[in-house]
Parts: structure tokens; C-alpha cells; sequence
């Protein structure tokens, strides 16, 4: 059990909704990051959150967003969904937020698009 | 800007027997690396890190990684498979001081063999 909690963990929706993914990190880290995993494009970087900031942005799209709140959970929030956002959805943790921290992975959201 | 590269999408051992999984990677600093194990349905896994200490790191469950600075390489190593071993693994590469963002490798499949 990496401590990093996920929920959902599965998630069925139709195309032009928007669905709310939330993560809950390893007790005492700080930051939390947002992965995509899906077979065309593998495994990319979404976004990263710093005690409540914004860190860093990979390839997240527009239509995505993300928080992180005061009690360091974080939610990643998908609009406007298309058949090519099915992919699963993993949340990480750190204590800090330098690169030579191991992150700490949740077991993912998986989210379907019909 | 870094990048990575595993050379072998899928490799196929026999239990007992050694398990290589083949890791370059491109970076204009010394690196964070890092191997993780993804196995079905759970999210990713720390094996071991390297973090410009000694340049072979030893992980969890028996694996080891050699930093090779002059091949810009970091193979991952086992001297004996075990069935347990099958999964998805990924070279990861960060920077080690700025933001946590990881640039991930396509993965390996690993299959064990009876």
C-alpha cells in the first residue's frame, strides 16, 4: 500500500461530460502530481502541486484542470470529454517537490469515455 | 530537455535464470533516475533510485541498476527471475533539483516463464 488514496476507481462516462478525479496523498508529503497513462501516448506528466501551488505543467490540456486544497488533497478536473481522454489517471505524492524524491503512486482512476 | 529510452519493448525469461531490462537516457545535467514496476491493474512501484551517490543502486526484491555516465545508460538487473517478477517496468528520469515532473520510458514487459 503506497498511502497515496484514489477515488474513483473507475469511471464510465459519455463524451462532452465532466468528471472530477480525486487524490489523496501519502501522509506528511506535499506534493502531488497528475500522470495519464494510455497505450498510444504511454505514461505523461500533467501537472504538479506544491502545497496549495502550482508547480510545474506537462501536457495537460485546456480542458483539464487541477487543485490542490489546504488539506493537500488534490482533484483533477476533465471537461468537455472526448473518446480520446479514455485513459487511466494516476495521482503521485512527495514530500517535497525536487526531482530527487521518489513519488509515490495511487492505483489509478481508470476513466472510460463512451 | 531530457528524454528516455528502454531498447526492449518486451523481454522473455525464464525463472531462475537472469532478467537485463535496457535503459538510455538523454539529459543535459546528472540526472534523478529511476525504475518503477507497474503490475495489472495497480498503479507503479519504486524499485530503486539513483541519485548521484553510488553507481550501482541496489532495489527492492533483488534488482539492482548500474549508472553508466560514459553510455548514458541505467539497465536494470536481476540474477534470478522469479514468476512474481512479470510486470510492466519503466526507466524514469527527473531533475534532480527543480520541479518533481518525471519523463517516463515506454515501458518493458517483463514475462516469466515456468
Amino acid at each position: 500500500d503506497s498511502g497515496v488514496t484514489q477515488t474513483p476507481k473507475h469511471l464510465i462516462t459519455a463524451t462532452g461530460q465532466r468528471v472530477t478525479l480525486r487524490c489523496s496523498p501519502r501522509s506528511g508529503d506535499l506534493s502531488v502530481y497528475w500522470y495519464q497513462q494510455s497505450l498510444d501516448q504511454g505514461l505523461q506528466f500533467l501537472i504538479q502541486y506544491y502545497n496549495g501551488e502550482e508547480r510545474a505543467k506537462g501536457n495537460i490540456l485546456e480542458r483539464f484542470s487541477a487543485q490542490q486544497f489546504p488539506d493537500l488533497h488534490s482533484e483533477l478536473n476533465l471537461s468537455s470529454l472526448e473518446l480520446g481522454d479514455s485513459a487511466l489517471y494516476f495521482c503521485a505524492s512527495s514530500p517535497l517537490e525536487r526531482g530527487d524524491q521518489p513519488q509515490h503512486f495511487g492505483d489509478g482512476t481508470r476513466l472510460s469515455i463512451l | 530537455a531530457q528524454s528516455v529510452t528502454q531498447l526492449d519493448s518486451h523481454v522473455s525469461v525464464s525463472e531462475g535464470t537472469p532478467v537485463l531490462l535496457r535503459c538510455n537516457y538523454s539529459s543535459s545535467y546528472s540526472p534523478s533516475l529511476f525504475w518503477y514496476v507497474q503490475h495489472p491493474n495497480k498503479g507503479l512501484q519504486l524499485l530503486l533510485k539513483y541519485t548521484s551517490a553510488a553507481t550501482l543502486v541496489k532495489g527492492i526484491n533483488g534488482f539492482e541498476a548500474e549508472f553508466k555516465k560514459s553510455e548514458t545508460s541505467f539497465h536494470l538487473t536481476k540474477p534470478s527471475a522469479h514468476m512474481s517478477d512479470a510486470a510492466e517496468y519503466f526507466c524514469v528520469v527527473a531533475h534532480p533539483a527543480n520541479t518533481g515532473k518525471l519523463i517516463f520510458g515506454q515501458g518493458t514487459t517483463l514475462q516469466v516463464k515456468p
